[in-house]
Parts: structure tokens; C-alpha cells; sequence
């Protein structure tokens, strides 16, 4: 299984401020044939589901704000928001769909410092 | 509009079995596999099962390989999870979710989530 690690567990940002979450995985997730990662990063807030925020490490779904973005490629990828708003408050995860079983990280969770 | 309707969720004891359900509707079901996934109180997202919608494909966490079972109606737009010999760490949140891409087989990353059932294992 491929795991993925998530770095920090938690960090507080303060609004309008840069928040940065890390996530490695023990093996690539780039598809050489497509050249594609096979990566996505969820949000999860308070007593809801996760929602999906980015796929293929760096395309934003529908409806998500600029002020998300992914990047990296490999086994290093790396979630930004760029201006921390008080609805980010949550706990983020990122997912591997390289190869079954799908494995997630951790989570790191957001505060507002 | 996507819904998904997790139901089934209960307090069982341990060794117990129970059926989840998951009504999906506002998307073409069949073409699209669809997942469980828990999440135990206070911890992480943890995959459980999957299957395709085309070709009925499944797969299965080594953690309940064996124990339970994934299916689906798709003429009722409808994906279950037969849970059997249910043991403690089993006690989690049970979410189903859409994979994003149409495919015959399967991505496996989750566009639309239910709001989870819970399942609690305890004597």
C-alpha cells in the first residue's frame, strides 16, 4: 500500500495569511503514460463529509475558490491557501488514487491564529 | 442536483452484522463506481470497499476483506455495504461517494459524499 504523510498534523495561520500543507507519499503517483498525478487533497469541516478542493495534484474542482491550489509531482505534493478565511477552518486530507487500496494522509488541521 | 442517502447505521454487538444503504440520485448511477468510506470518532478517512458500475467490479480494504460485502441495484440507483462478523474498531462513520470521473472501471477520488451513517460496535 502506498502511504501517505502529511506534514504539519495542525498549524494556525491568521486571516488574510498563507497556510501550506505538505503531503509524501512512499511511492510515486505519477502515471508516466499520462503524466498525470494521481493525487487529491479534501477539506473537511466540522461534522461534514470531506469535499473535494483539487485532482490530478493541481486542477481545482468546480466551485472552488483560487485561493486553493496544488501543486508538486512524484511523491511530494504540497496544498496552499493563499489567504486564510475563516471558512477554511478545517481539516484537510490528501488522497492517492495511483493504486488500490486508496490511501489517504493523516489530516492537518487549520485554525485561525 | 447529486444526493447521497446513507442509511442502516446502528449500534450492533460485536460479531453482529448490519446493511448500510446508499440512495443515490441527479446523476446517471450505473456509469460511475461508487465507494464506502469510514472514518472511526476522532480519526481519519480509512477506504473500505468499491465498485464499479458497468462491470460490477469490487474491491476491498484487507481490514474487512472476507467480512464484508459491496453491491449495488443499479436499477434502483442503490449501493450497499452487507457488514458481517462486525468487531469494535469497525464502530465509525460510514460514508458512500461518487467517483468524479465516468469510467467503466474505476479513479477512485470522490466528487459528492454523503453525510455518513454511524455504525457503533459494542457490547
Amino acid at each position: 500500500d502506498i502511504v501517505m504523510t502529511q506534514s504539519p498534523d495542525s498549524l494556525a495561520v491568521s486571516l488574510g495569511e498563507r497556510a501550506t500543507i505538505n503531503c509524501k507519499a512512499s511511492h510515486s503517483v505519477l502515471y508516466s503514460s499520462s503524466n498525470k498525478n494521481y493525487l487529491a487533497w479534501y477539506q473537511q469541516r466540522p461534522r461534514q463529509p470531506p469535499k473535494l478542493l483539487i485532482y490530478w495534484a493541481s486542477t481545482r474542482e468546480s466551485g472552488v475558490p483560487d485561493r486553493f491550489r496544488g501543486s508538486g509531482s512524484g511523491t511530494d505534493f504540497t496544498l496552499t491557501i493563499s489567504s486564510l478565511q475563516a471558512e477554511d477552518v478545517a481539516l484537510y486530507y490528501c488522497q492517492q488514487f495511483y493504486s488500490t487500496p486508496p490511501t489517504f494522509g493523516g489530516g492537518t488541521k487549520v485554525e485561525i491564529k | 442536483e447529486v444526493q447521497l442517502l446513507e442509511s442502516g447505521g446502528d449500534l450492533v454487538q460485536p460479531g453482529g452484522s448490519l446493511r448500510l444503504s446508499c440512495a443515490a440520485s441527479g446523476f446517471t448511477f450505473i456509469d460511475y463506481a461508487m465507494t464506502w468510506v469510514r472514518q472511526a470518532p476522532g480519526k481519519g478517512l480509512e477506504w473500505v470497499s468499491s465498485m464499479s458500475g458497468h462491470t460490477g467490479t469490487t474491491s476491498y480494504a484487507d481490514s474487512v476483506e472476507g467480512r464484508f460485502t459491496v453491491s449495488r441495484d443499479n436499477s434502483k440507483n442503490t449501493l450497499y455495504l452487507q457488514m458481517n462478523s462486525l468487531r469494535v474498531e469497525d464502530t465509525a462513520v460510514y460514508y458512500c461517494a461518487k467517483d468524479k470521473p465516468y469510467s467503466t472501471g474505476w479513479f477512485l477520488f470522490f466528487d459528492y459524499w454523503g453525510q455518513g451513517t454511524l455504525v457503533t460496535v459494542s457490547s
